[in-house]
């Protein structure tokens, strides 16, 4: 089970965010590696795949979008917000089958 | 340039089956058999929903929830994969994404979107 909070987050451009998504297992394999990753939704837009492997940015993505945490509990930071950030950021494990969504967390300006 | 396009009905009855395909372009389904074409769909007012997977040899995952009404089909001529939901209600009205999953080490995440397609049940 995967839980995002807050459900919503009101922000002002140019300063951080920061949202937390919590996994009911460790996303740790024994191999390192780390199977959880974001995405945004953007109004209007399908969504798109933000970080990756728990720590890696996908193509395309300002470094203004980080990770932190590790195991069970991990938060990710925006800083310096920008007008376009808007949308519903989702957390997914990756480690087993089914894959999971957290409910989501709307960032608003 | 990896594009994923779904198609299908707008609107389906209830309790009629509802069909949608993925097609495919950019990178071969057959390059690898790690390679999964994944359905995700999104209610009004919800969140996001993984339905299933399947690759290019036919090998599939399944929501435990949605199993018992799913079949997910590949045409590797096409490059295409679709999906096919029975019986279904009103709780089946969403956007309706597919999306690339690597199911190697190195993936576990879902890389690329297609733009989704809306349907809508009712009568």
């Amino acid at each position: 089970v995967m839980t995002q909070s807050p459900l919503a987050l009101p922000v002002t451009p140019g300063e951080s965010a920061s949202m937390s998504c919590r996994s009911s297992h460790s996303l740790l394999y024994s191999t390192g590696k780390t199977y959880l990753s974001w995405y945004v939704q953007k109004p209007g837009l399908s969504p798109q795949l933000l970080i990756y492997m728990g720590f890696n940015r996908a193509s395309g993505v300002p470094d203004r979008f980080s990770v932190r945490g590790s195991g069970t509990d991990f938060t990710l930071i925006i800083s310096r917000v920008e007008p376009d950030d808007v949308g519903v950021y989702y957390c997914m494990q990756g480690l087993e089958f089914p894959l999971t969504f957290g409910g989501g967390t709307k960032v608003e300006i | 340039q990896v594009q994923l396009q779904e198609s299908g009905p707008g609107l389906v009855k209830p309790f009629q089956t509802l069909s949608l395909t993925c097609s495919v372009s950019g990178v071969s389904i057959t390059s690898t058999t790690n390679l999964y074409l994944a359905w995700i769909r999104r209610p009004p007012g919800k969140g996001l929903e993984w339905i299933g997977d399947i690759n290019y040899r036919g090998t599939t995952h399944y929501n435990p929830s949605l199993r018992s009404r799913l079949t997910f089909t590949v045409d590797t001529s096409k490059s295409q994969v679709s999906l096919e939901l029975n019986s279904v209600t009103a709780a089946d009205t969403a956007f309706y994404y597919c999306a690339t999953y690597d199911i190697s080490s190195s993936g576990g995440y879902l890389e690329y979107w297609g733009h989704g397609t809306r349907v809508s049940v009712s009568s």
